[in-house]
């Protein structure tokens, strides 16, 4: 059964530092792996999707790294702002299934 | 306008009682998808429907029902609550001619928080 598990469950960073957030996942098999943004009162937020054949994706200030291997992926936002303040979510596709992490709720204070 | 609404918003409502929550999407999609999430929790998929004559379980549809009334129509029920069905509930829309749940990006409604007392 896959597991995605995002460590921290928490963060608060000062404005302008850099974001780390992970994900791991225990079965390597996948189709793909999404990075969601949640705001309170208006549900998800696609951010980036990651094909298994990619290492990475990049939007802006936002990438996304992949490796399949380990089962990790992580998202890195630069210069962190105010409004990057939400709780972010990692879901990988395998199986037929789509499986959520519980997320990482993030607070960048100004 | 948002292209996936969700109604109601906010409902209280005691066990045993019938509850149908609404979705309604502009996109054009012919993917639904209703999820439920709990505090602490990621998300888990209760139904989805690839399109107007396709329903599908997901992993917990266990005390609940689906109708796809049209396209853009998904309507979730809960035939007879109960407390440990109190959580947030999302409707999410997708199109892609890819196979099977998650393969394409998934645009979500703004949630509706559910209450069984």
């Amino acid at each position: 059964k896959q597991e995605v598990t995002q460590i921290p469950a928490a963060l608060s960073v000062p404005e302008g530092e850099n974001l780390v957030l992970n994900c791991s996942f225990t079965d390597s098999a996948i189709y793909n792996l999404q990075w969601f943004r949640q705001d309170p009162g208006k549900g998800l937020t696609s951010l980036l999707l990651i094909q298994s054949s990619q290492r990475e994706q990049t939007s802006g200030r936002l990438n996304a790294s992949l490796d399949k291997s380990s089962g990790r992926s992580t998202l890195y936002i630069a210069a962190s702002q105010p409004g990057d303040s939400a709780t972010y979510l990692c879901a990988v596709y395998g199986w037929g299934k789509l499986q959520f992490g519980a997320g990482t709720q993030v607070v960048v204070t100004p | 306008d948002a292209d996936v609404t969700q109604t109601p918003r906010n409902r209280i409502t005691k066990t045993g009682k019938r509850i149908m929550l609404e979705c309604s999407q502009t996109k054009g999609h012919d993917r639904m998808y209703w999820y439920r999430q709990d505090p602490g929790l990621g998300l888990q998929l209760i139904y989805y429907s690839f399109d107007v004559k396709d329903i599908n379980k997901g992993e917990i549809s266990d005390g609940y029902s689906v109708s796809r009334q049209a396209q853009a129509k998904f309507s979730l029920s809960l035939e007879s609550a109960i407390p440990n069905q109190t959580a947030l509930y999302f409707c999410a829309t997708s199109d892609s001619q890819n196979s099977g749940v998650g393969t394409d990006t998934q645009y979500f409604g703004p949630g509706t928080r559910l209450t069984v007392l």
